[in-house]
């Protein structure tokens, strides 16, 4: 989806490197998400974030950290990048309507972990 | 946790209808149960979502029996372009429940 943009779209990077991906998104919404996936397998959260102030650990948090600067901006960190960490990152962004709960997509980075 | 389960994959001629089944036996009163579809390299796009009964829109519709249990992710008519992995997620918006993905369903679509 246009709406939510990820940068950089491709990474590679060495061992112990310190990694930032970044998201962006223009919908307005409050709620943004990151999530890896291996291949051949579905999605994991890393983190959530319901509002600027809210962050909450997702299912594989572990040496991973987000910072929420705007309502907007969304970044992933890995402190010190290790080669089990190389997967397709994906950024998603919601809005909150009671139950319902659309997630939209950013195009995913790909990063490659030497 | 509303763990759910699917088949891993299924095979379809273009042309017929689909369904793909979701087992999800533990689901608690204020869950919705939402489908999302996957191209390779691509993020998930959202299909449909519905509570109980039946939801249409235009591209699927969304089967839930009486119990909510289970539910059925119907495609009408697939084409060669619905191969994707479709996942069936269930949860509250106000939970990180319903931001659960799990394997999903490789759909291949035949000629």
């Amino acid at each position: 989806d246009a709406d939510v943009t990820q940068t950089p779209r491709n990474r590679i990077t060495k061992t112990g490197k310190r990694i930032m991906l970044e998201c962006s998104q223009t919908k307005g919404h409050d709620r943004m998400y990151w999530y890896r996936q291996d291949p051949g397998l579905g999605l994991r959260l890393i983190y959530y974030s319901f509002d600027v102030k809210d962050i909450n650990k997702g299912e594989i948090s572990d040496g991973y950290s987000v910072s929420r600067q705007a309502q907007a901006k969304f970044s992933l960190s890995l402190e010190s990048a290790i080669p089990n960490q190389t997967a397709l990152y994906f950024c998603a962004t919601s809005e909150y309507r009671g139950g319902y709960n659309e997630q939209f997509f950013g195009p995913g980075t790909r990063l490659t972990v030497l | 946790l509303a763990k759910t389960t699917q088949p891993i994959s299924m095979d379809s001629y273009e042309g017929q209808e689909v369904n793909i089944t979701c087992s999800h036996n533990n689901i608690a009163t204020n869950d919705y149960i939402t489908w999302y579809q996957q191209f390779p390299s691509q993020g998930p796009r959202f299909i449909i979502q519905g509570y109980k009964t039946k939801v249409t829109n235009e591209v699927a519709s969304l089967f839930i029996p009486a119990d909510r249990k289970s539910s059925t992710l119907s495609l009408p008519r697939v084409s060669l372009s619905d191969t994707a992995v479709y996942y069936c997620l269930v949860g509250f918006s106000g939970s990180a429940r319903q931001l659960t993905f799990g394997s999903g369903t490789q759909l291949t679509v035949l000629p």
